[in-house]
Order: structure tokens, then sequence, then C-alpha cells
């Protein structure tokens, strides 16, 4: 069974630009969860998404945002980009919410660089 | 606010040493907690949850709700054991909060 799949791996975006990134869950999944992983601020969570739903979301700015899409795949977005938001963002699949007891399963991450 | 500390950011051991990675949380209320495991060139991924209560690859962590502690413990520390470990919790509002992570090397 394929992973959960994130792409594009990399990319250079300049600051004020915005950038949209993809994650394929893992078949079967319904839950897509979205996180930023820098060195000053570790790992922090994003939003998750149930069912096209937004389930949670964490502490960030409105420039951050997502979707879901039917077949669960999902996007997330961040416009007006600063340099602090270079970071490694990291989605997870799961069957249902992580709230409910399942496990989730990370993707390799997309590698954000903003100059 | 809900918090996940781990005071070591780095913990070095000798091979077959016992090993305890520490973690403690502010959370009013019975929370959920994890470790998540991240070896090198591969992907994080859970280790272990609390309420799960199992034993995996030899790791065990017990919760302390007095001392809002969820410490990590391998009696016999293995090379392969080397990697970066996150202590998490599942908040009010469903978030996860993770830890800053503490790196583990084992030495031979």
């Amino acid at each position: 069974k394929a992973g959960v799949t994130q792409t594009p791996r990399y990319l250079i975006k300049t600051r004020g630009q915005q950038v949209t990134l993809s994650c394929s869950p893992i078949s079967g999944h319904r839950s897509v969860s979205w996180y930023q992983q820098t060195p000053g601020q570790g790992l922090q969570f994003l939003f998750e998404y149930f069912s096209e739903t937004q389930r949670n979301k964490g502490n960030f700015p409105g420039r951050f945002s997502g979707r879901q899409f039917s077949n669960s795949r999902s996007e997330m977005n961040v416009s007006t980009l600063e340099l602090g938001d270079s970071a490694l963002y990291l989605c997870a699949s799961s069957l249902g919410t992580y709230s409910s007891g399942n496990t989730i399963y990370f993707g390799e991450g997309s590698w954000l660089t903003v100059v | 606010a809900q918090r996940v500390t781990q005071p070591e950011k780095l913990l070095s051991v000798f091979k077959g040493a016992p090993v305890e990675l520490k973690c403690n949380y502010s959370y009013s209320g019975s929370p959920e907690l994890f470790w998540y495991v991240q070896y090198s060139r591969q992907r994080l991924q859970l280790l272990l949850r609390h309420i799960s209560r199992e034993s995996i690859k030899g790791f065990t962590a017990d919760l302390n709700k007095g001392e809002t502690s969820f410490h990590l413990k391998k009696p016999f520390a293995q090379e392969e054991d080397s990697a970066m470990y996150y202590c998490a919790l599942i908040n009010y509002g469903q978030n996860f909060v993770f830890g800053p992570g503490t790196r583990l090397s084992v030495l031979p």
C-alpha cells in the first residue's frame, strides 16, 4: 500500500508570493492533517480535515489555509509568503480523525524556502 | 496553554545502557499522550501511545498524572534506537501539541 505522498518535495518561493502544497493520503484514509516543522518552533499542528471539512485548526494566521477534496486528497495554501514561513510542511493521514484514536501516518514532507 | 516539554535536546548513552527520555506536559484534564520517532532518512512515525499500554521495540512509557510526565524508557539501548523522539499530546481543542524533541544517540 502506498504511503502518504506529498508534492512538491522541494520548492523555493519569493516573499509575497503564494504556494500550494499537495497531499495524497493512504488509500482508504479519510483524515488528513498538516504540520509545520521549523528549527525554532519545532513541530506545530496546522489543521485537520475529515470528509472535506476542517475539523481542527492550530494557531496560525489566516494566510494558512487548506482544503480537502472528495477523494480525500488535500492541499494547503500559504498566501503572502514571509521569510518565516520557510519550513518543512508535513502531511499525515489516518482512517478516521486522530482524536478518535486513529494512528496517523506521515508523509516525507515538502521543503519550502522563502527568499 | 497546553505545552509539552522535553528538557534534553540531545541524549547520548552507550549500547546496552538504560535510557530514559523525559517528557512533561501542562494540561488540565486527561490527556492523550504519544511518543513519535523519526529515524535517519525515514518518516515520522508513531512509537507508542499511553492508552494502548503496549511495549514497542522494548520501549515503554508510563503516564504519571501527579508529576504530569510521560517519560519513555528502555532497559537496554541498541544502536538502532538512535533517532529523534517527540512527545506529543492531544488537547481539548483536539489539536496535536508536540514537544521540541530529543535526539537520542546510542554509542557503540
